[in-house]
């Protein structure tokens, strides 16, 4: 079965620095892999995605991570955050030959500070 | 906006009751799942459904039930609801259109049930 680790819960990082948020996954087959944001009282929108091809995924708000196999990790990067970033991520797997349901990871709580 | 809609957005209710939860996909969409999310154990997938048919079940009790209807739009029912069903419940839409099997699915705004 595919699991998903994030494995810092809170990054409270201050306004303009950079922001590196983890995740990895264990998973013995290819995977499809997510990342996803959750805006206080509102539901997830996607970030990026990979599917195949170049490791390296931008997304939407400045928004960048990389695929390393080797390491199975997928880390969520963004070289200047803004306090409009403060959010819940949270990264997911899928496996391209099942029925698409996601396997979420634990959720990082991301605070811009001033 | 996801165009995914979700009935109610808050639902107060007693212990042993029974609640139903609204879905309308976006248009287009043939799959709907089901999640669950609670401070203690995350985001969990419940159910999916694709054109009428239960295609997936993941973490879904006895106690819960879904269906998706002829017009898409999905139900689930919460039965002899416990304090521990208390959480947030979201439904997500897929579209095959979208490139084919990519996971890439759409949110709506949750359902918060809170159990007394």
């Amino acid at each position: 079965a595919q699991s998903v680790t994030q494995l810092d819960s809170q990054v409270p990082v201050f306004e303009e620095a950079p922001v590196e948020l983890r995740c990895n996954y264990s998973s013995s087959v290819s995977v499809y892999l997510f990342w996803y944001v959750q805006y206080p009282n509102q539901g997830l929108q996607l970030l990026l995605k990979y599917l195949s091809g170049s490791t390296l995924v931008k997304g939407i708000n400045g928004f960048e991570a990389e695929f390393n196999k080797s390491q199975t990790s997928f880390h969520l990067r963004k070289p200047s955050v803004h306090i409009s970033d403060t959010a819940e991520y949270f990264c997911a797997v899928s496996d391209p030959g099942s029925a698409r349901q996601l396997t979420f990871g634990s959720g990082t709580q991301l605070t811009v500070l001033p | 906006d996801s165009g995914v809609t979700q009935t109610p957005k808050h639902l107060i209710t007693a212990t042993g009751q029974r609640v139903t939860l609204r879905c309308s996909p976006r248009s287009g969409d043939l799959s709907v799942y089901w999640y669950q999310q609670s401070l203690d154990q995350g985001l969990q997938f419940l159910i999916q459904y694709y054109n009428g048919e239960e295609r997936a079940k993941g973490n879904i009790l006895e106690r819960f039930s879904a269906q998706q209807f002829p017009d898409l739009h999905s139900e689930l029912n919460l039965s002899s609801l416990e304090l521990g069903d208390s959480a947030l419940y979201f439904c997500a839409s897929s579209s095959p259109r979208a490139g084919g099997n990519t996971g890439e699915l759409f949110f709506g705004e949750g359902s918060r049930l809170t159990v007394l």
